[in-house]
């Protein structure tokens, strides 16, 4: 059974703070990992991907991977009270059709 | 806009009334899934269509249908809806291999 898993949170950080998310997954095999982030009573919105290991930057965010620990994280700079959501982890496999979610963090960064 | 479209977005109906929700896609995508999403949990798949080919998740209930007539459509048929099938239900779609992208989901109550 393949499982990814998050803290629930609530991650409370103050304006302007670093937020940082983490998640693991169970799956070796797994080749693509994706941050969604999901207002409340909103569906998932795309926020970053990454394939390989390393550091994928996007403005404030930023996405690491790490295979071979099977550990991926997002780290939100200068959090903005409008960052305050649930972030899910999604993992795929080599087959890209099995997404597999976590949990979600829910993130609330206090103005 | 290319986009992912479901109605109703929200529907109520009786414990054991049948219902079907319906989702339809501009982006001319190969894959659609259907997920629930209970209150606080993680998306979980129901069922996902690879073009025609039909993928029913182990753990689904036999209560779940579905039907894809078409590039463009997809229905969730709850032919016994319970309680416990109260949720938000997602659809998304995707090229293969790359991430979902949702809908904005439909809202089933259970009364």
């Amino acid at each position: 059974q393949k499982e990814v898993e998050q803290n629930s949170g609530p991650l409370s950080v103050p304006e302007g703070a670093i937020a940082s998310l983490n998640c693991t997954y169970s799956d070796r095999g797994s080749q693509s990992f994706f941050w969604y982030r999901q207002y409340s009573g909103k569906s998932p919105e795309l926020k970053m991907s990454i394939y390989s290991n390393g550091d994928k930057e996007d403005g404030r965010f930023t996405a690491q991977l790490n295979k071979a620990s099977q550990y991926v994280s997002l780290l939100i700079r200068d959090s903005q009270p409008s960052d305050s959501a649930t972030y899910l982890c999604a993992v795929n496999d080599n087959y890209g059709q099995n997404f597999v979610f976590g949990p979600g963090t829910r993130l609330s960064v206090l103005p | 806009d290319a986009m992912v479209i479901q109605n109703p977005r929200y529907q109520v109906t009786q414990f054991g009334k049948p219902v079907t929700l319906s989702c339809s896609q501009t982006l001319n995508h190969n894959v659609m899934y259907w997920y629930q999403q209970k209150s606080s949990q993680a998306p979980k798949l129901l069922f996902h269509y690879y073009d025609k080919d039909f993928n029913n998740e182990a753990d689904t209930p036999d209560n779940f249908q579905s039907r894809r007539p078409n590039t463009s459509f997809c229905f969730l048929d709850i032919r016994s809806p319970g309680l416990g099938d109260a949720a938000m239900y997602l659809c998304a779609t995707s090229r293969e291999e790359q991430d979902p992208f949702f809908g904005p989901g439909t809202r089933l109550t259970v009364l």
